[in-house]
């Protein structure tokens, strides 16, 4: 069974630095994507990034990167230049290729909080 | 834009009142939807997944007769909590996927507060 953990429940960073959030995942699939959302305290589900097990780059959205490393089975997510907007629950997220119409298993989220 | 429609967005009431809540596609077909459910601070776990024309696929330990999933068109899912109870106030949350591809992301509805009394 895949399974998604991500060790840090909170986070905090001052505003304009850099800040990264762990996550790891265990699956034995070799097709897999990597996903992470934020979730402000509204409660939507914002997209933020994807990676794919094949991709051989590391993927990038603006302020927001994905630093892959496959054999470690680890995808954090870094946030360049934060910002206060940037406050909210952030979760990473993985789907195998395969599985039932392509559903995803969430890990327990980091709350992380900008400090001006 | 939102690509996802999810309504209500919060509901209060009695229990052993019956809620539907529904989830909506917006400008595209979704055979298959997603359910969510999340306590505060906490992640989302899946319940169950729902298929258009077909049974929705119930997560273990996820009461199908507790909660009803009807999936009768390409841009509608359904998901009723029957005879709610206080322990079945959470925030529920739906996603649909807008297009094939494994790197194709879930796109969430809002979300509906839950809330028996």
């Amino acid at each position: 069974a895949q399974k998604i953990t991500q060790t840090q429940p909170g986070m905090f960073v001052q505003e304009k630095e850099a800040v990264t959030l762990d996550c790891t995942y265990d699956t034995s699939d070799q097709s897999y994507g990597l996903f992470w959302y934020k979730q402000p305290s509204s409660g939507e589900m914002i997209f933020l990034i994807y990676q794919g097990s094949y991709d051989e780059q590391n993927a990038t959205e603006g302020r927001y990167s994905l630093n892959f490393q496959k054999a470690r089975k680890s995808a954090n997510l870094v946030i360049s230049a934060s910002q206060l907007g940037d406050s909210a629950m952030y979760f990473c997220a993985m789907r195998e290729v395969y599985n039932q119409g392509g559903k995803l298993i969430f890990g327990q989220g980091t709350e992380l909080s900008v400090k001006p | 834009g939102a690509v996802v429609s999810q309504h209500p967005s919060r509901v209060i009431c009695k229990s052993g009142t019956s809620v539907k809540i529904e989830c909506r596609s917006l400008d595209f077909q979704a055979t298959t939807m997603f359910w969510y459910r999340q306590f505060p601070k906490q992640s989302l776990m899946l319940m169950a997944t729902s298929n258009e024309g077909s049974k929705a696929t119930y997560e273990q330990g996820v009461e199908k007769d507790k909660f009803l999933i009807n999936h009768a068109s390409l841009t509608l899912s359904t998901l009723t909590v029957t005879s709610a109870h206080p322990e079945d106030s959470s925030f529920y949350i739906c996603s649909a996927r807008r297009a094939p591809g494994e790197n194709q992301p879930q796109h969430f509805g809002d979300g509906t507060r839950l809330s028996i009394l």
